[in-house]
């Protein structure tokens, strides 16, 4: 079946300019997840959706991030007025149920952000 | 605070031989360690998953073996291919939840397989 896909797979953009990666999970994966992978480094945590609860925003690393996730599916990650330490791949994961008590996430290929 | 050490942070080897990484956690209280795979490019596969109760299993070449006690696990490759060229993440699951959802990532090993 269908993996989590991400789009676009490159993104290419100017300092300043407002920049959306999108994230369709596997369908009915109630949890969605946003990393940020810089170059040689792990995955850095940025936003856990799970069902209708609020979200755990607690790794966005400034209010120039946001996300949201329209009616429990697809999810739209957003950096606004980017900076080039913005440049980094950003990895989307679905997972049914909730990961700490089994089941794996499922990735996706990641958007791949340049930031110039 | 929970973390999750990787070692060694990069390796290099021969196409045949063996290797062992090594993932060291202060993870509390302890619900799963889960070892995943990311080929160059792509989003992170797992592997196989490890709970408390769990000293070894297997999934092919791959070993992976947990000592709950010393919290302490590795990932054993055995007649490594050129194919097993990836860089390999364990990631630990606090049963507490909390921040990301409990989870706790290591940097990962760096595995070079050499023709």
């Amino acid at each position: 079946g269908a993996g989590v896909s991400q789009s676009p797979s490159n993104k290419v953009t100017e300092k300043g300019k407002d920049v959306e990666l999108r994230c369709d999970p596997i369908s009915g994966h109630t949890a969605l997840y946003w990393y940020r992978q810089s170059l040689g480094q792990g995955l850095e945590f940025l936003i856990y959706f799970q069902g209708n609860s609020a979200p755990d925003k607690s790794g966005l690393p400034s209010d120039r991030f946001s996300a949201e996730r329209t009616g429990g599916s697809v999810s739209t990650l957003t950096i606004q007025r980017t900076q080039q330490e913005d440049s980094a791949v950003y990895l989307c994961a679905s997972s049914l149920g909730t990961p700490r008590w089994g089941p794996p996430l499922h990735f996706g290929n990641g958007t791949r952000l340049t930031v110039t | 605070k929970n973390q999750v050490e990787q070692s060694p942070q990069s390796l290099i080897i021969l196409e045949g031989k063996n290797c062992t990484l090594q993932c060291n956690y202060t993870v509390s209280p302890f619900s799963n360690l889960r070892w995943y795979k990311q080929d160059t490019g792509r989003g992170p596969v797992s592997l196989t998953i490890m709970t408390f109760s769990e000293n070894t299993k297997s999934n092919g070449r791959y070993t992976a073996t947990l000592d709950a006690d010393t919290k302490q696990s590795s990932l054993h490759i055995t007649a490594s291919q050129l194919s097993d060229s990836a860089s390999y993440i364990c990631v630990v699951s606090s049963s507490s939840g909390g921040g990301a959802d409990g989870l706790t990532f290591g940097k990962g090993t760096h595995l070079i397989i050499q023709p």
